[in-house]
């Protein structure tokens, strides 16, 4: 167990709806990252949450948005969903924002877009 | 070109074998680098980080090729439960916060 819980673990929306995923990053962990990974594909990184500020976007349109509260958890916001936005949505935490900081990754929310 | 590339697989391989995984990284920037497994429909984790003077774990063996950009991972006396996904990775920006996953190599070992 790493100690990252997210949620949901699986839903399905349609077309042009809107999604939240929800990320407990791990105690005393104050970054959390967010990676979107589709069926045999590695995971794609979509942003970077240090200390409620956003510290870092990978190629993904606006519509994807996210948040980062006080205690460090963080969400994923997606708009207007796509057929292609159906994936594996990944969340890892660390102690710090670089990558010599191990991160851990939650088991994941599926999403299906139908 | 994909920022890290990988073959896909799968690789059948029999129980006992060694095996060896390549990749190749397209950023001369990146700094650092890791190899993680992912079985199947579960998250990614850390197998090992890989360091330019190479680093073995057990019968888990990984080098680093900073002037080809390359790196390897071998796995000696494979058993049945290496089998699962393995993910070349390494830090995709300069600010270090972005890791890049390439798409995988599948393996499966087989009794």
């Amino acid at each position: 167990e790493t100690g990252v819980t997210q949620s949901p673990t699986h839903l399905i929306k349609t077309r042009g709806q809107q999604v939240t995923l929800r990320c407990s990053s791990q105690s005393g962990h104050n970054t959390v990252s967010w990676y979107q990974q589709a069926l045999g594909q590695g995971p794609q990184f979509i942003f970077q949450y240090y200390r409620e500020e956003e510290n870092g976007r990978g190629n993904f349109p606006p519509r994807f948005s996210g948040l980062q509260f006080p205690n460090y958890s963080s969400e994923l916001n997606v708009n207007a969903l796509e057929l292609d936005d159906s994936a594996l949505y990944l969340c890892a935490s660390s102690q710090g924002p670089g990558t010599l900081d191990t991160i851990y990754f939650g088991e994941g929310s599926w999403l299906t877009v139908v | 070109r994909k920022e890290v590339e990988q073959d896909p697989g799968p690789f059948n391989v029999p129980e006992g074998a060694t095996v060896a995984f390549n990749c190749t990284y397209s950023n001369s920037a990146s700094q650092s680098f890791f190899w993680y497994r992912q079985d199947c429909r579960k998250e990614p984790k850390l197998l090992m980080s890989v360091y330019s003077s190479g680093n073995e774990d057990g019968r888990f063996t990984a080098q680093l090729n900073r002037a080809s950009q390359y790196i390897s991972l071998l796995i000696r006396d494979s058993k049945l439960s290496d089998s699962a996904t393995y993910l070349c990775v390494v830090n995709g920006n300069n600010a270090g916060n972005m890791l890049t996953f390439g798409g995988g190599t599948r393996l499966m070992v087989k009794p």
